[in-house]
């Protein structure tokens, strides 16, 4: 199946720092990329959709300026954190969908800590 | 909006018995419905993709139904292994791929 690489896996960082993560699909291109967050024993939450060449789109209550994102190519998309607070610690998942079929497929994950 | 409700949220099993997890959603306008698992940390693990012009989906010991007029979505796994364990979600698709997630089914399979 289709393969949705994220990077890194796991990051620690200082408070007020900022922190990006990667998000490529590796053998298809993906013009609509999406972004998740999941709080532990919770649900993924939709943070934004990014569309390759223009602005993302920010789901309700998501600070546009705090989550960048960036989606430059057909295959890379990125989420930058700006001005990490602890609040901002979670689990951070990307997914990209197949245009043939409309199946999702996600990365790994990136876990986020901030001291 | 669209929400989705999954029963049960939990399920503990001994080997070897079949289950149903169930998925119930309030927008049937959908373009399809995927069942992904998550194991503990990880991202999620699609298992099956029902296009909304299907009524079912099978791979291996797994089988989906979709009824998309009632917004209802059964999987069903047939005799559950201990490497079954881990959080079942049920995703229907709407307008725009914009997918929402259930809260998930956590399945723990004793050996």
């Amino acid at each position: 199946g289709a393969v949705v690489s994220q990077h890194p896996s796991w990051v620690i960082c200082k408070s007020g720092t900022s922190v990006k993560i990667e998000c490529r699909s590796l053998d298809f291109q993906a013009t609509t990329m999406f972004w998740y967050r999941q709080f532990p024993k919770q649900s993924l939450m939709l943070m934004a959709t990014s569309n390759e060449g223009s602005k993302a789109t920010y789901e309700q209550g998501v600070e546009k300026d705090k989550f960048l994102i960036n989606h430059a190519s057909l295959t890379l998309s990125t989420l930058t954190v700006t001005s990490a607070h602890p609040e901002d610690s979670s689990f951070y998942i990307c997914s990209a969908n197949s245009r043939e079929t409309g199946e999702l497929f996600f990365g790994e994950g990136s876990r986020l800590t901030v001291l | 909006k669209q929400e989705v409700t999954q029963i049960p949220a939990a399920l503990s099993v001994p080997e070897g018995e079949n289950l149903v997890l169930n998925c119930s959603f309030t927008d049937s306008a959908i373009y399809n419905l995927q069942w992904f698992r998550q194991d503990p940390g990880k991202g999620l693990t699609s298992l099956l993709l029902i296009q909304s012009s299907q009524r079912e989906q099978t791979s291996g010991r797994l089988n989906a139904s979709l009824d998309k007029s009632s917004g209802r979505s059964t999987l069903y796994i047939a005799a559950s292994q201990p490497g079954d364990s881990a959080t079942y979600l049920c995703a229907p698709n709407t307008g725009g791929f914009k997918t929402i997630f259930g809260a998930g089914t956590r399945l723990f399979v004793k050996a």
